[in-house]
């Protein structure tokens, strides 16, 4: 039930832009992005709750595509502060219901100067 | 709010020892999460809690791992005896919800080494 993300690694110059791909099996019910950096504990970027729905954090952005149980995650005009590993985390719909988030085995974001 | 609240930040244990590891949520999310993260496997679910409640222990790995919710602002995470193999970072996060409608918030994580 792990969702499948993509590239596994990454690594931009400073200004460039970046795409992370994150994929399930399952239905789901909805794709949450976290950005984790050394050390530290993973930290919330959004959630995408509905078919189609795209979001923007800063110059972070992401969509999800219901119907290919998709979610992509794109950085624009990439900032030093942008590195990172990426993780997607999903939840999938059983019973009629949503269940507890799962994680992808993450991307990791290198921006260089 | 402070934020989720993990304790101890690092531990350091010789194989055999009981090991406890504690959080404090943050205050009014229903749920609580544990979850453990390896190079190797990534971040896992171990047991979630909804209104102290375990609901999900499947991602437990063995009896070893044992997990309490005495009451809405404190929950442990035991390992007795450790392992080696036990050796990784432990999270605890929190929200409102199963699903996470408003995103879950992450502990700072107990590095937990077995020598």
């Amino acid at each position: 039930q792990q969702p499948v993300q993509s590239p596994q690694a990454v690594i931009l110059r400073e200004g460039e832009d970046a795409v992370i791909n994150c994929s399930s099996s399952k239905a789901l019910y909805s794709v949450h992005w976290y950005r984790q950096k050394h050390g530290e504990a993973p930290v919330f970027l959004m959630i995408l709750l509905k078919g189609g729905e795209q979001k923007g954090h800063e110059k972070i952005s992401a969509s999800f595509n219901e119907k290919k149980q998709q979610s992509s995650l794109y950085l624009t005009a990439s900032q030093l502060s942008y590195s990172g590993t990426y993780f997607c985390g999903t939840a999938i719909l059983s019973s009629g219901s949503a269940r507890q988030l799962t994680f992808g085995s993450g991307t990791q974001l290198t921006v260089l100067p | 709010d402070a934020g989720v609240i993990q304790s101890p930040r690092h531990e350091v244990t010789e194989m055999g020892q009981e090991v406890t590891l504690r959080c404090k949520p943050i205050s009014g999310h229903d749920y609580l999460f544990w979850y453990r993260q390896t190079m190797m496997r990534g971040l896992e679910l171990l047991i979630y809690f909804n209104n102290n409640v375990p609901i999900d222990d499947s991602g437990m790995p063995e009896d070893r791992f044992s997990a309490k919710m005495p009451n809405a602002s404190f929950s442990t995470l035991k390992i007795q005896p450790s392992e080696p193999r036990d050796s990784a970072v432990y999270f605890c996060a929190s929200s409102y919800d199963s699903r996470g409608s408003y995103g879950y918030t992450f502990g700072s994580g107990t590095r937990l080494t077995v020598v």
